[in-house]
């Protein structure tokens, strides 16, 4: 199986600065690997897939990069919304499997 | 636009066996996969397996085989998945999910809203 860590487990970041959270994969995903944000109460939202495409409707503010066991999510400005928790997931071995989330907290 | 709506909340005794369905509507009911994924509080997100509605195959996690059982009925578009000899680590929210439609990327463009199963005494 492959695990996805997601250090650290939470970043305090002040509204308009950029955020940056890693995703390091146990081996090799290629570039299947997605983000998703979820916040309380909610099922979560597919950000990122293939590494770096952003999903229908996601503003360009939030862009993915890396391949094979190291992935970053970048954040631009951080907009009042966007504080929740990120997670990764990887698609390229069954079973799939998520890391444990980083929480993006205001600061 | 595609939906996905689950059942309502559970509680169950350990031992028990608990069902949660999913309906779809929006799209083709067989042209996607249906994944099944939870999440315990404060936890991230687990997969479960998944159930191709067309055919009717199933792929399971090692960790669920044999609990678990994915079935659909095509006829009301609704998938289901069933876990049985439930223990108190089985709470969770369960969620139902799909893909993107026509691909065959295995990420999850498409939740419903979640089903809290409560396993308590």
């Amino acid at each position: 199986e492959v695990v996805m860590m997601q250090p650290p487990a939470t970043l305090s970041v002040s509204p308009g600065e950029g955020a940056t959270l890693s995703c390091r994969a146990s081996q090799s995903v290629s570039s299947n690997l997605a983000w998703y944000q979820q916040k309380p109460g909610q099922a979560p939202r597919l950000l990122i897939y293939g590494a770096s495409t952003r999903a229908t409707g996601i503003p360009a503010r939030f862009s993915g990069s890396g391949s094979g066991t190291e992935f970053t999510l970048t954040i631009s400005s951080l907009q009042p919304e966007d504080f929740a928790v990120y997670y990764c997931q990887q698609y390229n071995n069954w079973p799939l499997t998520f890391g444990g989330g980083t929480k993006v907290e205001i600061k | 636009q595609v939906q996905l709506v689950q059942s309502g909340a559970e509680v169950k005794k350990p031992g028990a066996s608990v069902t949660v369905s999913c309906r779809a509507s929006g799209y083709s009911f067989a042209s996607s996969d249906i994944d099944w994924v939870r999440q315990a509080t404060g936890q991230g997100p687990e997969w479960m397996g998944w159930m191709n509605p067309n055919s009717g195959n199933t792929g399971y996690a090692q960790k669920f085989q044999g609990r678990v059982t994915m079935t659909r009925s095509t006829s009301i578009s609704t998938a289901y998945m069933e876990l049985s000899s439930l223990r108190s680590e089985d709470t969770a929210v369960y969620y139902c999910a799909t893909g993107a439609l026509g691909s065959s990327r295995r990420t999850f463009d498409f939740w419903g809203q979640g089903t809290l199963v409560t396993v308590s005494s």
